[in-house]
């Protein structure tokens, strides 16, 4: 079966750094999603890896091994309105998006 | 960026009643849109597919008479829920998917919560 793991819930501070894993197990792989939720509104994208290795995004950087099967959201300098979930989605052989249940980030000051 | 659009953004209705609701693709041509269901605390559940043209796929487990699907343009869907009850009630959100170049990038629209009374 296809299956998406990352932590329920983290928690950092305010100016600090937090890495959110993701690891994937999915028929086929044509890339792979970050989101960002708050909560009642729709996710909004964040990055794409498709290669190994880590693409940079001002505070936001995410890192993709694909013969490990994992990925790793990292958010520098956190503020506040960081506090949010983090959605991990693989996309599949058919282009479809598989959805991990997400990470719920809270930012303490 | 490409925008989707989705209309309402949220509405109540009474129990036996349809409800349908909009998603557009403003900027760009979407062959194919998807149509999820959150629920509170939970991910995102893929309820179907719809290429332009064609039938909806379904995913398991969704009843095709009860949430209908129209994606009758290449910028138009509709998702219309049928004889609504309470527990439909949910945040329902639409994505349009666009070919850029080799890769397909899929833009989500607002979400529309629907409340079953």
């Amino acid at each position: 079966g296809q299956n998406i793991d990352q932590p329920t819930e983290m928690t950092a501070t305010e100016g600090a750094i937090v890495q959110i894993n993701c690891t994937y197990q999915t028929s086929g792989f044509n890339g792979l999603f970050w989101y960002q939720q708050h909560a009642g509104e729709a996710p909004t994208f964040l990055s794409y890896n498709v290669l190994d290795g880590l693409e940079e995004k001002g505070r936001f950087s995410s890192f993709l091994s694909r013969s490990k099967g994992y990925s790793y959201l990292l958010l520098k300098e956190l503020q506040m309105k960081d506090s949010a979930s983090y959605l991990c989605a693989v996309s599949d052989s058919n282009y479809q998006l598989i959805w991990g249940a997400g990470t719920k980030l809270i930012i303490k000051p | 960026g490409a925008v989707v659009s989705q209309h309402p953004s949220r509405v109540i209705c009474k129990s036996g009643t349809s409800v349908k609701i909009e998603c557009r693709s403003l900027d760009f041509q979407a062959t194919t849109m998807f149509w999820y269901r959150q629920f509170p605390k939970q991910s995102l559940m893929l309820m179907a597919t719809s290429n332009e043209g064609s039938k909806a796929t379904y995913e398991q487990g969704v009843e095709k008479d009860k949430f209908l699907i129209n994606h009758a343009s290449l910028t138009l869907s509709t998702l219309t829920v049928t004889s609504a009850h309470p527990e439909d009630s949910s945040f329902y959100i639409c994505s349009a998917r666009e070919l850029a170049g080799d890769v397909y990038e899929q833009y989500f629209g607002p979400g529309t919560r629907l409340t079953v009374t």
